[in-house]
């Protein structure tokens, strides 16, 4: 267990909806990050948050957006939603930003019909 | 930009066949180079980091080594609860952690 927690595990919706992932980071770690991962790629950087702040983008689609709260836990909202969306999405969190180890937790798994 | 290269795509072992794992890396400024282990549909588990060309670093069966253009995860005598899929990933320095798409291996009792 990383100790990084992530709801819900698994979720279906349908194309054009909105869900939103939440993600809580270790205890005492700053920085979140998402990634996302298809069954044809590998893990995809999304964004990443550092104390509520945004600290760097990936490729994340304008149609993604996420957020980081006062209590370090973490928000990945997708909206307008198509059936590619569907994916594994993680989030990570570690202690600062730098050459930290980021540790993942167990993964949303979203499916688009 | 940022690349990272892993090969082989995948690689099946007989139990206890030794070999080794490639990452090459293109990045400006690495501040560290990362292995991870993934179990289908679970969440990447951290192995190792390797902050310098030279570090090496052991875990069990596991031993990863840096260079100043790739890093190497060398499977000693490996068994099959070893496989699984190996990702490697740089930080450098913009912060963000990129993803190798990893070496699925497979280790044959």
């Amino acid at each position: 267990d990383s100790g990084v927690t992530q709801t819900p595990k698994h979720l279906i919706t349908a194309t054009g909806q909105r869900v939103t992932l939440r993600c809580s980071p270790r205890s005492g770690d700053l920085s979140v990050y998402w990634y996302q991962q298809s069954l044809d790629q590998g893990l995809q950087f999304l964004i990443q948050y550092y104390n509520g702040e945004e600290r760097a983008k990936g490729n994340i689609l304008e149609r993604f957006s996420a957020q980081q709260f006062p209590d370090l836990h973490s928000e990945l909202n997708l909206s307008s939603l198509e059936l590619g969306d569907s994916a594994l999405y993680f989030c990570a969190s570690s202690p600062r930003e730098g050459s930290y180890t980021i540790y993942f937790g167990e993964g949303s798994w979203l499916t688009v019909v | 930009e940022d690349q990272v290269t892993q090969s082989p795509e995948a690689l099946r072992l007989q139990e206890g066949e030794s070999s080794s794992l490639n990452c090459s890396y293109t990045v400006s400024g690495l501040r560290g180079l990362f292995w991870y282990r993934q179990d289908p549909g679970k969440g990447p588990e951290f192995l190792f980091t390797l902050y310098s060309a030279g570090e090496e670093k052991e875990k069990e069966r596991l031993k990863a080594t840096l260079t100043k253009k790739e890093s190497f995860l060398h499977i000693t005598a490996p068994k099959p609860e070893d496989s699984a899929t190996y990702l490697c990933a740089v930080q450098a320095g913009n912060n963000d952690m990129r993803f190798g798409a990893g070496t699925r291996l497979t280790v044959k009792p």
